[in-house]
Order: C-alpha cells, then sequence, then structure tokens
C-alpha cells in the first residue's frame, strides 16, 4: 500500500462545470503526477509536480490545471467539463531516488 | 520520440499455459522499464521492473529481460492462472535532471485466462 488515496472515486457531472479531483498522499514523496487512462491509449500524462507549488505540462494538459499547495496533497482541476474529459483519472507518486511509480485506485469521471 | 508498443490483446489462454506478452520501445538515452498490472476496477500496480541493460525482473511468476539490442522487454510466465487475468502495461521512464521522471506506457494488453 503506497499511502495514496483519491478522491471523489466516482463523479458525475454536466458539461460546462468546473470540476476539482485530489490525490492525497502519506509518505511525502517529492514527485507526484496525474494521469488519464482512455481505451486504446493507455496512460497519458496531463500534468505533475516536483514539489509544493512546482508544477509542469504533460502532454495532454489542456483544459487542465493543478495545484500543490501542500506537500500531501495534488489537485486537479477542470476548469470548464467537456465530455472528451470523461475518463479515469490516476494520480501516482515517486520517490526522489527510484523511477518506479506507485498509483492510486482512481477516479472515474462521466461528463454528461 | 519515445514510445512504447506491446502486442495487442486480448490474450486468451488456458489455465497453466505459456504467458508471452511483446513489448517494444522507442527510446532516447538508457530507460527503466517497467510492467504494471491492473485488474478490474483496481488501479495500476508495479509488477516488476529492470533499470539496466540485461536486468531481469521478476515478481509473482512473472518475468521480463531487458534487452538492448532487440529494444524489448517482453513479458513471461510459465504456468498461468485465472487470477492472473488483467490488463498489463509495459511502461518506460527516463534518466536525467532534464526528464521528468514520468512514465510513457504501452496501450495496454488484456489478458484472459480460462480454467
Amino acid at each position: 500500500d503506497a499511502g495514496i488515496t483519491q478522491s471523489p472515486r466516482h463523479k458525475v457531472t454536466e458539461t460546462g462545470t468546473p470540476v476539482t479531483l485530489r490525490c492525497h498522499q502519506t509518505e511525502n514523496h517529492r514527485y507526484m503526477y496525474w494521469y488519464r487512462q482512455d481505451p486504446g491509449h493507455g496512460l497519458r500524462l496531463i500534468h505533475y509536480s516536483y514539489g509544493v507549488k512546482d508544477t509542469d505540462k504533460g502532454e495532454v494538459s489542456d483544459g487542465y490545471s493543478v495545484s500543490r499547495s501542500k506537500t500531501e496533497d495534488f489537485l486537479l482541476t477542470l476548469e470548464s467539463a467537456t465530455s472528451s474529459q470523461t475518463s479515469v483519472y490516476f494520480c501516482a507518486i515517486r520517490g526522489t531516488d527510484t523511477y518506479e511509480q506507485y498509483f492510486g485506485p482512481g477516479t472515474r469521471l462521466t461528463v454528461t | 520520440g519515445n514510445s512504447v508498443t506491446q502486442m495487442e490483446g486480448p490474450v486468451t489462454l488456458s489455465e497453466e499455459a505459456f504467458l508471452t506478452i511483446n513489448c517494444t520501445y522507442t527510446a532516447t538515452g538508457y530507460p527503466s522499464l517497467f510492467w504494471y498490472v491492473q485488474y478490474p476496477g483496481e488501479g495500476l500496480q508495479l509488477l516488476l521492473k529492470a533499470t539496466k541493460a540485461d536486468d531481469k525482473g521478476s515478481n509473482k511468476g512473472f518475468e521480463a529481460t531487458y534487452r538492448k539490442e532487440t529494444t524489448s522487454f517482453h513479458l513471461e510466465k510459465g504456468s498461468v492462472q485465472v487470477s492472473d487475468s488483467a490488463v498489463y502495461f509495459c511502461a518506460l521512464s527516463l534518466h536525467g535532471s532534464s526528464n521528468t521522471g514520468k512514465l510513457i506506457f504501452g496501450q495496454g494488453t488484456t489478458l484472459q485466462v480460462k480454467p
């Protein structure tokens, strides 16, 4: 158990509404990542963080923003949800001296 | 660019059959390689890893060898069980300060094992 939780686990929202997903870790890891999982695409990186208030974009960042005000929390915000953002979202953490990542249980988001 | 290609699924096997899931990669530099497994309704779990050429990762009867000459990291298991039914992802991570440590994933391969 890597000590990662995600909330909510499931959410249905309407097009145009803002949505925030939360990732919480208990192990004080420096690096945190947000991925989305879609059929036929594996997992793709949305944003990542390399420390408090230090974040950067991944390959599919359009329409998403992130914030990290504390080591343990990494928030993903959809400013105005669209149907193309219907997906399963995974948070992951990584230690400083290793390259493997450990994943949270995921959030299934449906935008209607 | 950097990428990972896995064999398409689903792969359907009978219990106790031999499993191979092919994975090849393209990378600038020398990546670390990983296999992750995802059981239905769950997140991804690290199955095994290899950090340099000729390393063999192993866990729970699964093995994969980092082959630099063929840029491959094929997953194998000698005798699969019904409980191995899941989606398997091959992934790489690049080293160095200019890299984010992000994982680049293959598309995933679904394994179904029948009794």
